[in-house]
């Protein structure tokens, strides 16, 4: 079974570009979240989305990050523009739909983004 | 409010000894805990999980513990082996369906030859 997968691996940008991560999930994965992670720190979740529709986007700073996720499958996290504390690995996770007991979540490889 | 914390950034044991990795949470709506490792760039990977209805839950050589009064819990590894070093997380959620986890800074874990 393929993994999650994830592009571009690395980016470096300067401050107030724009950039945009792709996520693709493993296949049958109805829920998918992007996670934040600052160095130092543990992963924060941006967004959840169950299938094409937003679950929580509470954490997202809405003003710069987007997320969407087309026809339920593949997903992208755009920030426009980026500031320097954006600086972090970007990182997208899917979980099977719910049966019993926890589905855990699997995290692809990340990206991490530099802002210059 | 960092609802879920580990308090040790790093830990260095000698192969074959016990590996002991702390947890603590204070939101008492946590029911379910996880652990994943993660190893320098990938992505975490899931370990070992406990539902709050249980206090040990073992599998191979980790097991982890849950100590709800305290809301606390521990990860051992025994026999630590040096492909156990790597960074590791404790995540909470509320709800065994619910996804959203909350995660601890990690704990970096050295295994010494």
């Amino acid at each position: 079974e393929a993994g999650v997968a994830q592009s571009p691996r690395y980016k470096i940008i300067e401050k107030r570009q724009s950039v945009a991560f792709w996520c693709n999930p493993i296949s049958g994965h109805a829920t998918l979240y992007w996670y934040q992670q600052i160095l130092g720190q543990g992963p924060k979740l941006l967004i959840q989305f169950q299938n094409n529709g937003v679950v929580d986007d509470s954490q997202l700073p809405k003003d710069r990050f987007s997320a969407e996720r087309l026809k339920g499958v593949d997903s992208t996290l755009k920030i426009q523009p980026a500031k320097l504390e954006d600086s972090a690995v970007y990182l997208c996770a899917t979980q099977a739909p719910y049966s019993s007991g926890y589905n855990e979540q699997f995290f692809g490889p990340g990206t991490r983004l530099t802002v210059l | 409010d960092q609802q879920v914390k580990q308090n040790s950034p790093s830990l260095s044991v000698q192969e074959g000894r016990i590996s002991i990795l702390n947890c603590d949470y204070t939101n008492s709506m946590f029911d379910y805990f996880l652990w994943y490792k993660k190893y320098p760039a990938e992505g975490p990977t899931f370990l070992i999980s406990i539902s709050s209805i249980k206090d040990k839950n073992e599998d191979g050589r980790f097991t982890v513990f849950l100590n709800k009064s305290a809301k606390h819990l521990s990860l051992h590894i025994v026999p630590s082996q040096p492909g156990d070093s790597a960074v590791y997380f404790c995540a909470a959620s509320a709800g065994s369906n619910t996804g959203k986890l909350i995660f601890g800074q990690g704990t970096t874990l050295q295994v010494k030859p």
